[in-house]
Protein backbone atom coordinates (compact mmCIF):
# COMPACT_ATOMS: atom_id res chain seq x y z
CA UNK A 1 0.00 0.00 0.00
CA UNK A 2 0.88 3.18 -0.34
CA UNK A 3 2.10 5.70 2.45
CA UNK A 4 1.01 9.17 3.39
CA UNK A 5 1.09 11.28 0.04
CA UNK A 6 2.15 15.06 0.21
CA UNK A 7 2.77 17.59 -2.59
CA UNK A 8 4.63 19.43 -3.73
CA UNK A 9 8.01 18.06 -1.89
CA UNK A 10 9.36 21.43 -2.25
CA UNK A 11 7.85 24.65 -3.01
CA UNK A 12 9.52 28.06 -3.11
CA UNK A 13 7.13 31.20 -3.09
CA UNK A 14 6.86 34.93 -3.03
CA UNK A 15 5.81 36.52 0.25
CA UNK A 16 1.71 37.68 -0.12
CA UNK A 17 1.28 34.58 -2.67
CA UNK A 18 -1.21 31.94 -1.53
CA UNK A 19 0.30 28.80 -0.75
CA UNK A 20 -1.32 25.40 -0.77
CA UNK A 21 -0.25 22.18 0.16
CA UNK A 22 -1.55 18.50 -0.73
CA UNK A 23 -2.13 15.14 1.14
CA UNK A 24 -3.70 11.97 0.73
CA UNK A 25 -4.19 9.81 3.93
CA UNK A 26 -3.48 6.06 3.86
CA UNK A 27 -6.73 4.66 2.48
CA UNK A 28 -8.88 3.05 5.56
CA UNK A 29 -7.14 5.92 8.18
CA UNK A 30 -9.68 8.02 9.90
CA UNK A 31 -7.52 10.63 11.67
CA UNK A 32 -5.26 12.97 9.33
CA UNK A 33 -2.28 15.54 11.39
CA UNK A 34 -1.18 18.41 10.14
CA UNK A 35 2.57 19.27 11.91
CA UNK A 36 5.00 22.06 11.23
CA UNK A 37 8.72 21.40 11.42
CA UNK A 38 11.37 24.46 12.27
CA UNK A 39 14.70 24.63 14.11
CA UNK A 40 13.20 27.06 16.54
CA UNK A 41 9.86 25.01 17.48
CA UNK A 42 10.27 21.75 16.35
CA UNK A 43 7.47 19.85 15.18
CA UNK A 44 4.00 21.23 16.06
CA UNK A 45 0.88 19.81 15.51
CA UNK A 46 -1.22 22.68 13.49
CA UNK A 47 -4.66 20.74 13.13
CA UNK A 48 -6.25 17.37 13.10
CA UNK A 49 -9.40 15.59 11.80
CA UNK A 50 -11.68 12.97 12.31
CA UNK A 51 -13.33 11.15 9.88
CA UNK A 52 -13.05 14.09 7.69
CA UNK A 53 -13.99 16.37 10.64
CA UNK A 54 -11.76 19.04 12.36
CA UNK A 55 -11.28 18.25 16.15
CA UNK A 56 -8.52 20.95 17.06
CA UNK A 57 -7.28 23.39 15.42
CA UNK A 58 -5.32 25.10 18.80
CA UNK A 59 -2.08 24.98 17.10
CA UNK A 60 -3.26 26.63 13.83
CA UNK A 61 -0.72 29.92 14.19
CA UNK A 62 -3.22 32.54 12.83
CA UNK A 63 -6.05 33.46 10.50
CA UNK A 64 -3.73 33.11 7.48
CA UNK A 65 -3.51 29.20 8.05
CA UNK A 66 -6.77 27.11 6.87
CA UNK A 67 -7.21 23.26 6.55
CA UNK A 68 -10.02 21.56 4.75
CA UNK A 69 -10.74 17.76 4.45
CA UNK A 70 -13.59 17.68 1.70
CA UNK A 71 -13.24 13.69 1.68
CA UNK A 72 -11.37 11.06 3.49
CA UNK A 73 -8.71 10.92 0.78
CA UNK A 74 -7.73 14.61 0.63
CA UNK A 75 -6.44 17.25 2.63
CA UNK A 76 -5.44 20.84 1.83
CA UNK A 77 -3.53 23.00 4.65
CA UNK A 78 -3.53 26.82 2.89
CA UNK A 79 -1.65 29.72 3.80
CA UNK A 80 -2.52 33.27 2.52
CA UNK A 81 -0.99 35.13 2.43
CA UNK A 82 2.41 33.94 3.05
CA UNK A 83 5.07 35.36 4.84
CA UNK A 84 9.05 34.33 5.69
CA UNK A 85 8.46 33.04 9.03
CA UNK A 86 5.83 30.22 7.27
CA UNK A 87 9.44 28.87 5.76
CA UNK A 88 9.31 25.33 7.30
CA UNK A 89 8.49 21.81 6.74
CA UNK A 90 5.02 20.68 6.83
CA UNK A 91 4.05 17.12 7.45
CA UNK A 92 1.03 15.48 7.14
CA UNK A 93 0.82 12.34 8.79
CA UNK A 94 -2.61 9.35 9.31
CA UNK A 95 -3.43 6.50 11.86
CA UNK A 96 -6.02 4.48 11.75
CA UNK A 97 -7.58 4.76 15.33
CA UNK A 98 -6.74 6.72 18.61
CA UNK A 99 -3.81 6.21 20.45
CA UNK A 100 -1.74 4.39 17.70
CA UNK A 101 1.13 5.45 16.22
CA UNK A 102 0.93 8.02 13.20
CA UNK A 103 2.39 7.58 9.30
CA UNK A 104 3.81 10.53 8.29
CA UNK A 105 4.35 11.42 4.73
CA UNK A 106 7.75 12.73 3.42
CA UNK A 107 6.88 16.27 3.91
CA UNK A 108 6.53 19.54 1.85
CA UNK A 109 9.75 21.84 2.45
CA UNK A 110 8.13 25.89 2.10
CA UNK A 111 10.91 28.75 1.46
CA UNK A 112 8.58 31.92 1.03
CA UNK A 113 11.12 35.08 0.14
CA UNK B 1 -1.19 20.51 29.46
CA UNK B 2 1.22 17.78 28.35
CA UNK B 3 4.86 18.58 27.46
CA UNK B 4 7.61 16.04 26.75
CA UNK B 5 11.15 16.83 27.72
CA UNK B 6 14.19 15.52 26.10
CA UNK B 7 16.95 17.35 28.33
CA UNK B 8 19.81 15.99 25.64
CA UNK B 9 20.26 18.02 22.64
CA UNK B 10 23.19 16.65 21.11
CA UNK B 11 24.59 13.38 21.35
CA UNK B 12 27.83 12.35 20.01
CA UNK B 13 29.35 8.76 20.32
CA UNK B 14 31.77 5.86 19.08
CA UNK B 15 30.43 3.36 16.46
CA UNK B 16 29.32 0.29 18.92
CA UNK B 17 29.01 2.37 21.95
CA UNK B 18 25.68 2.04 24.03
CA UNK B 19 23.77 5.47 24.19
CA UNK B 20 20.41 6.35 26.18
CA UNK B 21 18.53 9.18 24.82
CA UNK B 22 16.41 10.38 27.42
CA UNK B 23 12.21 11.44 27.45
CA UNK B 24 10.85 12.88 30.65
CA UNK B 25 6.70 13.62 29.91
CA UNK B 26 3.83 15.33 31.66
CA UNK B 27 0.22 14.73 31.61
CA UNK B 28 -2.70 14.95 34.15
CA UNK B 29 -4.20 12.28 32.17
CA UNK B 30 -4.79 8.60 33.45
CA UNK B 31 -4.57 7.33 29.56
CA UNK B 32 -1.85 8.26 27.37
CA UNK B 33 0.14 6.72 25.23
CA UNK B 34 4.12 7.36 24.38
CA UNK B 35 6.24 7.01 21.25
CA UNK B 36 9.21 7.24 19.92
CA UNK B 37 10.05 8.59 16.25
CA UNK B 38 13.44 8.51 14.11
CA UNK B 39 14.08 11.05 11.67
CA UNK B 40 17.16 10.23 9.58
CA UNK B 41 19.24 12.82 7.54
CA UNK B 42 16.59 12.22 4.93
CA UNK B 43 14.17 14.03 6.76
CA UNK B 44 11.25 11.12 6.80
CA UNK B 45 10.08 10.59 10.54
CA UNK B 46 9.87 7.10 11.47
CA UNK B 47 8.01 4.95 13.79
CA UNK B 48 9.85 2.92 16.24
CA UNK B 49 7.41 2.18 19.17
CA UNK B 50 4.45 2.71 21.06
CA UNK B 51 3.22 2.28 24.58
CA UNK B 52 -0.12 2.95 26.07
CA UNK B 53 -0.16 4.27 30.17
CA UNK B 54 -0.82 1.34 31.74
CA UNK B 55 1.88 -1.39 29.83
CA UNK B 56 4.62 -0.76 31.88
CA UNK B 57 6.58 -3.48 30.55
CA UNK B 58 9.91 -2.95 28.62
CA UNK B 59 10.50 -3.67 25.17
CA UNK B 60 13.85 -4.85 23.70
CA UNK B 61 13.57 -4.98 19.39
CA UNK B 62 17.29 -5.93 18.28
CA UNK B 63 19.70 -3.44 19.39
CA UNK B 64 16.87 -1.25 20.57
CA UNK B 65 15.07 -1.13 24.18
CA UNK B 66 13.17 1.22 26.04
CA UNK B 67 12.60 1.31 29.63
CA UNK B 68 9.10 2.75 30.25
CA UNK B 69 8.87 4.06 34.33
CA UNK B 70 5.63 5.79 34.94
CA UNK B 71 7.13 6.52 38.66
CA UNK B 72 9.31 9.21 37.04
CA UNK B 73 7.40 10.09 34.08
CA UNK B 74 9.85 8.50 31.56
CA UNK B 75 10.26 6.88 28.84
CA UNK B 76 13.85 6.46 27.73
CA UNK B 77 15.15 4.68 24.57
CA UNK B 78 18.96 3.02 24.20
CA UNK B 79 20.67 1.66 21.24
CA UNK B 80 23.37 -1.16 21.91
CA UNK B 81 26.23 -1.22 20.34
CA UNK B 82 25.24 1.84 17.85
CA UNK B 83 26.10 1.84 14.38
CA UNK B 84 26.53 5.10 11.53
CA UNK B 85 22.88 4.41 10.83
CA UNK B 86 21.93 4.93 13.94
CA UNK B 87 22.53 8.57 13.24
CA UNK B 88 19.58 10.52 13.08
CA UNK B 89 17.42 13.13 15.51
CA UNK B 90 15.16 10.84 17.54
CA UNK B 91 11.65 12.48 19.00
CA UNK B 92 9.48 11.22 22.07
CA UNK B 93 5.94 12.02 21.49
CA UNK B 94 2.87 11.70 23.91
CA UNK B 95 -1.02 10.97 23.20
CA UNK B 96 -3.82 11.35 24.86
CA UNK B 97 -7.03 9.80 24.33
CA UNK B 98 -8.00 12.65 22.10
CA UNK B 99 -5.43 12.25 19.89
CA UNK B 100 -3.31 15.60 20.95
CA UNK B 101 0.08 14.73 20.07
CA UNK B 102 3.02 16.75 21.59
CA UNK B 103 6.06 15.82 20.40
CA UNK B 104 9.73 16.83 22.30
CA UNK B 105 12.15 19.01 21.01
CA UNK B 106 14.09 15.72 19.62
CA UNK B 107 18.10 14.59 20.57
CA UNK B 108 20.48 14.35 17.33
CA UNK B 109 22.46 11.08 17.72
CA UNK B 110 25.60 11.13 16.04
CA UNK B 111 27.37 8.11 15.74
CA UNK B 112 30.75 8.19 14.90
CA UNK B 113 32.96 5.52 12.75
Amino acid sequence: DAGVIQSPRHEVTEMGQEVTLRCKPISGHDYLFWYRQTMMRGLELLIYFNNNVPIDDSGMPEDRFSAKMPNASFSTLKIQPSEPRDSAVYFCASSPDRGVEQFFGPGTRLTVL
Amino acid sequence: AQKVTQAQTEISVVEKEDVTLDCVYETRDTTYYLFWYKQPPSGELVFLIRRNSFDEQNEISGRYSWNFQKSTSSFNFTITASQVVDSAVYFCALANYGQNFVFGPGTRLSVLP
